[in-house]
């Protein structure tokens, strides 16, 4: 079976600090994968999408990119934190057109 | 570019009440994604259903492709369904591969 692990669960930065958040895939061998994020209360957005290890697109400019450095894992990260950057970061992957399945989720604060 | 649009915003039950979901999106869906988002913020697949209709438990979903709707059918409520339930379609452009996700219907089912 696959699992999706994301970390961490939750973080408090502070705005103009560094960010990076992880994904890790388990069970399945070269799925896509997407990085999406949720403003409270507001419409989930894909950020990034990647279909293979050192290749990411960037679909939603927000001042963060994605690296993918292994064909599991999937990294989110920022130099400067926004106070924009606030709100709900999923990780998911698809096989194919097949569904698309969501990680738990990192719920971050910038203050 | 592609919307969807979820209706209503949200919706008070008693338990045992059925309910009806509906989504709206602006053109032809490869993919249509039924989810349910937990009051903590995590994301489960519920249906995939691009066409046609599909029972899974308490859940039926009928998705009308040329009429570009699909509803979400729950039957006998009860107080764990209280979430959010979010419709999602996929939509290839510039940029790749994506989900485009509604803002949602919120449903409380009260004991």
């Amino acid at each position: 079976a696959q699992t999706i692990h994301q970390w961490p669960v939750a973080e408090i930065k502070a705005v103009g600090s560094p960010l990076s958040l992880g994904c890790t895939i388990k069970g399945k061998s070269s799925p896509n994968l997407y990085w999406y994020w949720q403003a409270t209360g507001g419409t989930l957005q894909q950020l990034f999408y990647s279909i293979t290890v050192g290749q990411v697109e960037s679909v939603v400019q927000l001042n963060l990119s994605a690296s993918r450095p292994k064909d599991d894992q999937f990294i989110l990260s920022t130099e400067k934190l926004l106070l924009s950057h606030s709100g709900f970061y999923l990780c998911a992957w698809r096989q194919s057109s097949y569904e698309q399945y969501f990680g738990p989720g990192t719920r971050l604060t910038v203050l | 570019g592609q919307q969807v649009q979820q209706s209503p915003a949200s919706l008070v039950l008693q338990e045992g009440e059925n309910a009806e979901l509906q989504c709206n999106f602006s053109s032809t869906a490869t993919q249509l994604q039924w989810f349910y988002q937990s009051p903590g913020g995590s994301l489960v697949s519920l249906l995939s259903n691009p066409s046609g209709t599909k029972h899974t438990g308490r859940l039926t979903s009928t998705t009308v492709t040329k009429e570009r709707r699909s509803s979400l059918h729950i039957s006998s409520s009860q107080t764990t369904d209280s979430g959010t339930y979010l419709c999602a379609i996929d939509h290839y452009g510039s940029s790749g591969n994506k989900l485009i996700f509604g803002i949602g219907t919120l449903l409380s089912v009260k004991p």
